[in-house]
Parts: structure tokens; C-alpha cells; sequence
């Protein structure tokens, strides 16, 4: 397995540009999640996603948007990207059966909005 | 809302030295803990989670954790450091009927100097 994966590994973008941050997991995992990771403040939760068609925000959704059309893929949208938006962003995953609920998290995205 | 706290932003130590890293947080029910180890430059790996059981718990690379829930605590701790304990090191949080979001605290970085 795979785990979870993401692309790209880096980007630069200007303000107001718009790209899309792939992640794909073969986990087979229902629950799937967007995190951003800014120095001094650990990990922040996006959006995330308890099965295909399912989705909601979660504590720093502004500026983003997120789909979820398979169980595989879950696509994080930047629309008119802002310096405040340069972070590092990972996608993880998890099974709901897990009991511990443990996530897996993919290699990350780095981005930079200039 | 629930919070994570980790008391220490930067540690430094030398070989061989204990560690002992501190966690709190707020929720008052059910809950589910993890710490995350963040190497320089990859994503997050999970060291060790306590979600039933012995509040005690082993991870990889010989730490361990111990839960106290009077308070509200989740130390890390290893007996031995190695220079290849450099990191940054997160301790995260789910809370029952939470659909599996992990809360962050804002992390600790551990340098070890050989």
C-alpha cells in the first residue's frame, strides 16, 4: 500500500491564482482529512470528510473547498489564493471502525502565496 | 472548546539525557490520545496512541506515554535520547462522537545534541 499520497510536493502561486491539492489514499479508508501547519501552531483541520459525497468544515475552512466523489480522493480547492494561505498542508485518512481512531498522514504540500 | 497544551516549545538536550514532554488538555469526557513525531522535512508519524486499557503506553523507538485522567495529562517520555530524536513532536486529542478530528497542540521541537 501506498498510504496516502499527495501532489504536488511544492508550489508557488501568486495572489488570486487558484490551484487544487491532490490526495489520494489506498486504504480504503471512509474518513479523509485536510490539515494546514503553520510554524508555532501545530496543525489546523480544513475540512474533512466522512465518506464519498459527504463533507464539512472544520476549524479554518475559509478560503478552501473541498469534494469528495470517490472513496479514494479527496481534492482540497484554493480559489483566489492569499499570502495567509502559505502553509503547509496535509491530507490524512482514517477508518471509522478504528476504535482508536488513528489517522494517517500523507508527505504534504508546500506552499507559498506571493 | 477543546484544547491541547504542550508546556514546552523548544527542548534541548544532550545524548543520553531523559526526556519527559508535557500534555494537557481540556476535554472532560471520552477521549482519545496520540502523539505524532514530526522528523525535519517529512510528515507526521505516529508514535503512540492510548484510545482503552493500560493508561501506560508503549510506543516505537522506546517512548512511552502515560495517561492520567485527573489530569488531564498525557506525558511523553523516554528514558535515553538519541541525536535521531530530533523532531517535532505533537501530542493530539479526539473526543467521543467527534467523527475522528484530532486537535493539535501546537508541538514541541526537541533538539539533541550529540
Amino acid at each position: 500500500n501506498a498510504g496516502v499520497t499527495q501532489t504536488p510536493k511544492f508550489r508557488i502561486l501568486k495572489i488570486g491564482q487558484s490551484m487544487t491539492l491532490q490526495c489520494t489514499q489506498d486504504m480504503n479508508h471512509n474518513y479523509m482529512y485536510w490539515y494546514r501547519q503553520d510554524p508555532g501552531m501545530g496543525l489546523k483541520l480544513i475540512y474533512y470528510s466522512v465518506g464519498a459525497g459527504i463533507t464539512d468544515k472544520g476549524e479554518v475552512p475559509n478560503g478552501y473547498n473541498v469534494s469528495r466523489s470517490t472513496t479514494e480522493d479527496f481534492p482540497l480547492r484554493l480559489e483566489l489564493a492569499a499570502p495567509s494561505q502559505t502553509s503547509v498542508y496535509f491530507c490524512a485518512s482514517s477508518y471509522s471502525r478504528d476504535t482508536s481512531y488513528e489517522q494517517y498522514f500523507g508527505p504534504g504540500t508546500r506552499l507559498t502565496v506571493t | 472548546a477543546q484544547s491541547v497544551s504542550q508546556h514546552n516549545h523548544h527542548v534541548i538536550l544532550s545524548e543520553a539525557a531523559s526526556l519527559e514532554l508535557g500534555c494537557n488538555y481540556s476535554y472532560g469526557g471520552t477521549v482519545n490520545l496520540f502523539w505524532y513525531v514530526q522528523y525535519p522535512g517529512q510528515h507526521l508519524q505516529l508514535l503512540l496512541k492510548y484510545f482503552s486499557g493500560d493508561p501506560l503506553v508503549k510506543g516505537i523507538k522506546g517512548f512511552e506515554a502515560e495517561f492520567i485522567k485527573s489530569k488531564f495529562s498525557f506525558n511523553l517520555r523516554k528514558p535515553s535520547v538519541q541525536w535521531s530524536d530530533t523532531a517535532e513532536y505533537f501530542c493530539a486529542v479526539i473526543s467521543g462522537g467527534s467523527q475522528g478530528n484530532l486537535i493539535f497542540g501546537k508541538g514541541t521541537k526537541l533538539s539533541v545534541k550529540p
